[in-house]
């Protein structure tokens, strides 16, 4: 059974940095390329990085290029998420999800909160 | 691609047949997909490139469209299907709808 569980959900201050992890299991993780999508409260759904199987490629939103960092250690079958320079309008549940087309599998999520 | 969700609430009985739309501001080539989300979930994807199915989701779920109007239909709806609905494109970028919730009436 395919499983994706994030983790580093906090409270961070404006300005400040976290990083959030996806650990996957039942699939081959460094076969597949991964993403992570994020959804502010009570508002729709954002694609924000994609990661190939290999590192290989890495894309991002406008949103958060130049601030956000995604990588991965497939000998831990681990997804990541560095952020920076985090602002309010970074608060958000944070999800990974296995690059398919469109997206099957997502973990539950792990959630962000950027406030003073 | 802007995709236009609407109604965004949606008030039904018990085994209505409940239509969803998702309008996007460009030609989507039926590369269109659904999702339903529950309170405290991650999206669950119903509908892809339109019309096919999930592997296990219900049959009273199907999907239409073409162009740049597509549709959700729920042909009986089931109490557990209380939840909001996004429709989201994989034509042109990756672009999800703002959701249109569903309740029981």
């Amino acid at each position: 059974e395919v499983q994706l569980v994030e983790s580093g959900e906090g409270l961070v201050q404006p300005g400040s940095s976290m990083k959030l992890s996806c650990v996957a299991s039942g699939f081959t993780f460094s076969n597949y390329g991964m993403n992570w999508i994020r959804q502010a409260p009570k508002k729709g759904l954002e694609w924000i990085a994609l990661i190939y199987y290999d590192s290989s490629s890495k894309y991002y939103a406008d949103s958060v290029k130049g601030r956000f960092t995604i990588s991965r250690d497939n000998s831990k079958n681990t997804l990541y998420l560095e952020m920076n320079s985090l602002r309010s309008e970074d608060t958000a549940m944070y999800y990974c999800a296995i690059d398919s087309v469109p997206f099957a599998y997502w973990g539950q999520g792990t959630l962000v909160t950027v406030s003073s | 691609i802007q995709l236009t969700q609407s109604p965004s609430l949606l008030s039904a009985s018990v085994g209505d047949r409940v239509t969803l739309s998702c309008k996007g501001s460009q030609n989507i080539n039926n590369y269109l997909a659904w999702y339903q989300q529950k309170l405290g979930e991650a999206p669950k994807l119903l509908i892809y490139n339109t019309n096919s199915l999930q592997t296990g989701i219900p049959s009273r779920f199907s999907g239409s469209g073409s162009g740049t109007d597509y549709t959700l239909t729920i042909s009986s709806l089931q109490p557990e299907d209380v939840a909001t609905y996004f429709c989201y494109q994989y034509n042109n970028g990756l672009t999800f709808g703002s959701g249109t919730k569903l309740e029981i009436k």
